[in-house]
Formats: C-alpha cells, structure tokens, sequence
C-alpha cells in the first residue's frame, strides 16, 4: 500500500508570495490533517479535512486556507507568505471509520520564505 | 498551560540503559494517547498508542498511563542508539484533532 505524498518536497519562495502544497492520502483514508513544525513550536495542527470539508481548524491566520477533492487529495495555500512561515508542513491520513487516531505521515514540504 | 507537555530534553542515556519519557496532557476526557518517534530529517512514525490504565508493552517499549493524575509515559529498554530520537506524545481530541507535545530529544551513547 502506497504511503502517503506531499510534494514539492522542497521550495523556496520569498515574501508576499503565496504557496500550493499538495498532499496525496493512503487509499481508502478520507481524512487529512495538515501540522507546521518548526523547530521552537514543534508540531502545530492546521487543519484536518474529512469528505471534502473542513472539520477541524487550528489557530492560523486566514492566510493558510486548504481544500479536499473527491479523491481525498488535500492543498493547502499559504498566501501572503511571512518569513516566520518558513517550516516544515506535515500532511498526515487517517482512517476515520477504523477510529484508532492514527496519523500516517508524509515526508513533508519544507517551505523556506526569504 | 499547554494542552500537551513533554520535557524537551535533551535526554541523554548510556546504551542498554531505560529511557524514561513523560508527558502530561490537560483534557480529563482524553481517551487515547499516542506516541511517535522522528528521526532528524524524517517525518514520526507511530511506535505505541494506549487507552486503558495501567503498562502496555510491545517489545522493548512500555507506554504507562495513568488517567487520574492526567500522566502518560514511554519507557524504552535496553536503549540502542538506534533509538536516538524525538519522542512526541499525542492526544487526539475530539472531533479527529490530534495535539502534539514539543517532543522529546533522547540521546542514547554507545
């Protein structure tokens, strides 16, 4: 069973621009949560989509926003980025009707704002 | 207070001995608690979770979890370097919100 994908891995933008992450569940997972870490925060909740609607919302300014499709494939965007946005952004799935909580995490997008 | 804390470390142990890692949460209704390893550069990766009272082991990890002092645990024995990692503790919350602590950097010297 394919894990799950993030992609780009890696990118760099500056400041003002915005972002498109990109998130690629386990199949058969519907719900995706999306975490900043950043080395002084640790792991942040953005997010968590189920169905294609937003369930859960952590506290982040307006500027990170996400969907989910029909094939529970997750973006998030970032707009208006900040120098403190540079992090890595975590996409995990999980199994919501075998309701263990468990996270599968992808390998991340680390996003560095110059 | 934070809903999840862990002592950030680093914690550092001789190979071979027990690790001893805490957490405290702070929602009395939590009912399932998880812990994950990360490896620097890696994303975590689930080596125990436990709903019930008392020591779940498996292996060489034991996850103890005391309810009515709000207290969950992870004891690593025999430590190899191997284990060398952070160790972060996760509450789930209601509604599918899984809160992290800051993790725990342990150091095991070979």
């Amino acid at each position: 069973k394919a894990g799950v994908t993030q992609t780009p891995r890696y990118l760099i933008k500056t400041r003002g621009q915005q972002v498109t992450l990109s998130c690629s569940p386990i199949s058969g997972h519907r719900s995706v949560s999306w975490y900043q870490q950043t080395p002084g925060q640790g792991l942040q909740f953005l997010f968590e989509y189920f169905s294609e609607t937003q369930r859960n919302k952590g506290n982040f300014p307006g500027r990170f926003s996400g969907r989910q499709f029909s094939n529970s494939r997750s973006e998030m965007n970032v707009s208006t980025l900040e120098l403190g946005d540079s992090a890595l952004y975590l996409c995990a799935s999980s199994d919501r009707q075998m309701n263990t909580g468990e996270l599968f995490f992808g390998e991340g997008s680390r996003l560095t704002v110059l | 207070q934070k809903e999840v804390e862990q002592n950030s470390g680093p914690l550092s142990v001789p190979e071979g001995a027990i690790a001893s890692l805490n957490c405290t949460y702070s929602d009395r209704g939590s009912q399932s608690f998880f812990w994950y390893r990360q490896y620097s550069g890696k994303s975590p990766e689930l080596i125990m979770f436990i709903y019930s009272n008392g020591d779940k082991e498996d292996g060489r990890f034991t996850a103890q979890l005391n309810k009515a002092s709000q207290y969950v645990s992870l004891l690593i024995r025999d430590s190899q370097p191997s284990d060398s990692a952070t160790y972060l503790c996760a509450v789930p919350t209601g509604g599918f919100k899984t809160i992290f602590g800051a993790g725990t950097r342990l150091f095991v010297k070979a």
